[in-house]
């Protein structure tokens, strides 16, 4: 089975500051890979994506991503935070066959300090 | 292009009422999705469909039925409501790869 464990419930950065959020994942094969985004009151936001090939993708608004096989995770950056950014961010495990359903983590809640 | 829309966006039901959720998507996916999320939990899966008059179970199916009679909308049933089914519902569709989401639908259960 597969499942998601994002291991900060909260995060807290000044505004100007990087950032990197982190994803666990546990998965037979190669899976597939998202990041989204979630304002209060709000839908899903995809904010990027991994299904093969160059294991660090670019995604929206500055963020990027990189997959890394031996350690079972795919960690959100962005180098400089905006007072925009703060939201909650959820990462998700697909799978090629198994009818496109995605597992999600619990989420990381960002604020964001002037 | 709407993508993925719900209805409606915004409920208060009494314990045992019951009500449906609609979901409609005009992207011609195969594949939609329910899922409901709590505070402080993400996303989880209720029920699901890979295609027109197919339905199966998620990994929280307890208290929901569905039906997926036209290719673009996926129900969501509650056939007895109870506060442990105030959430936030989301639909989502999918060609099997990326899974394009609804804004939402806000259950209260008093």
């Amino acid at each position: 089975a597969q499942s998601v464990t994002q291991p900060d419930i909260h995060i807290t950065v000044s505004e100007g500051a990087s950032l990197e959020l982190r994803c666990n994942y546990s998965y037979g094969a190669t899976p597939y890979l998202f990041w989204y985004v979630q304002s209060p009151g709000q839908g899903l936001q995809l904010l990027l994506k991994y299904f093969s090939g160059d294991t660090l993708v670019q995604g929206i608004k500055g963020f990027e991503a990189e997959f890394k096989r031996s350690q079972s995770s795919f960690n959100l950056r962005k180098p400089s935070v905006h007072w925009s950014d703060a939201a909650e961010y959820f990462c998700a495990v697909g799978a090629h066959t198994n009818a496109g359903k995605s597992t999600f983590g619990d989420g990381t809640t960002l604020t964001v300090k002037p | 292009n709407a993508g993925v829309t719900q209805t409606p966006k915004f409920r208060v039901l009494k314990t045992g009422q019951s009500m449906t959720l609609l979901c409609a998507q005009d992207m011609n996916h195969e594949y939609m999705y329910w899922y409901r999320q709590d505070p402080g939990m993400g996303l989880r899966l209720i029920h699901y469909s890979v295609g027109e008059g197919t339905t199966a179970k998620g990994e929280v199916p307890d208290g929901y039925n569905v039906s997926r009679l036209k290719k673009q909308n996926f129900l969501l049933g509650l056939e007895s409501a109870a506060p442990s089914q105030t959430s936030v519902y989301f639909c989502a569709s999918s060609s099997g790869r990326t899974q394009y989401f609804g804004p939402g639908t806000r259950l209260l259960v008093l």
